[in-house]
C-alpha cells in the first residue's frame, strides 16, 4: 500500500463549478500538508499548506485536513480555466512524500 | 530574477552516455533537493542536501552523483544512461525548517530523454 493516495483523474468540469481534490494516506506520522499545483511543463508551486486537522481558506481555495480518517481535501469554488493544472497533495513528519497528482481541467 | 533555476531544461541523449543538471538557487535556502518525475506523474525524492552535507540518499543507482559546492548550488551527474531515465528531474529548496513542513521551492525542471 502507497503511504499516499490519490486518484490521477484526469478529471474535467466547467467553469465555475466547485472542485473538490483528495488524498487518503495511511501513516500516522504525517504532520504537515500541503497542496502544490503543477501547470504544463512547469516546477510545483506551493499553493496551500496546513499543520494539522482543521480547515484553512485562501481565496476560492480551502484546504481540509481530517486526521482521524487520514483524509485530505482541497476545495476549489468558481474554478476558472487558469486552475487547469496537475494538483498534488503532499504530506511530512520529517520527510516529503507526494502524492501522485490529479490532473483538473476547468473548461470554458 | 528566478529563484530556483536549473539547466538544461531539455537533454536528448544517447543509452550510455554521461549527462549534467545544474541548479542554482538564490533564496538565501540552507536545504536543497533533487526530486525525479516519472510519466505518471510520481515525484519522488531522490537526494536532499543541507549546508552541502549529503542528509538523504534515497534507494538510487549509484551511477546517479550529486554534487554540492556550495549552499546555493546542487549539480546531479549521471553515468551510462539508460532508458529508466528518461524523466523529468526537479531541483527545490527549502530553509531548513521547510523540510519537515514541507514547503519547497522547485525549478522548471530538465526533461531528460535517453534514446
Amino acid at each position: 500500500q502507497k503511504e499516499v493516495e490519490q486518484d490521477p483523474g484526469p478529471l474535467s468540469v466547467p467553469e465555475g463549478a466547485i472542485v473538490s481534490l483528495n488524498c487518503t494516506y495511511s501513516n500516522s506520522a504525517f504532520q504537515y500538508f500541503m497542496w502544490y499545483r503543477q501547470y504544463s511543463r512547469k516546477g510545483p508551486e506551493l499553493l496551500m499548506y496546513t499543520y494539522s486537522s482543521g480547515n484553512k481558506e485562501d481565496g476560492r481555495f480551502t484546504a481540509q485536513v481530517d486526521k482521524s480518517s487520514k483524509y485530505i481535501s482541497l476545495f476549489i469554488r468558481d474554478s476558472q480555466p487558469s486552475d487547469s493544472a496537475t494538483y498534488l497533495c503532499a504530506m511530512s513528519g520529517g520527510k516529503l512524500i507526494f502524492g501522485q497528482g490529479t490532473e483538473l481541467s476547468v473548461k470554458p | 530574477d528566478t529563484a530556483v533555476s536549473q539547466t538544461p531544461k531539455y537533454l536528448v541523449t544517447q543509452m550510455g552516455n554521461d549527462k549534467s543538471i545544474k541548479c542554482e538557487q538564490n533564496l538565501g535556502h540552507d536545504t536543497m533537493y533533487w526530486y525525479k518525475q516519472d510519466s505518471k506523474k510520481f515525484l519522488k525524492i531522490m537526494f536532499s542536501y543541507n549546508n552541502k552535507e549529503l542528509i538523504i540518499n534515497e534507494t538510487v543507482p549509484n551511477r546517479f552523483s550529486p554534487k554540492s559546492p556550495d549552499k546555493a548550488h546542487l549539480n546531479l551527474h549521471i553515468n551510462s544512461l539508460e532508458l529508466g531515465d528518461s524523466a523529468v528531474y526537479f531541483c527545490a529548496s527549502s530553509q531548513e525548517t521547510g523540510a519537515s513542513t514541507g514547503e519547497l521551492f522547485f525549478g522548471e525542471g530538465s526533461r531528460l530523454t535517453v534514446l
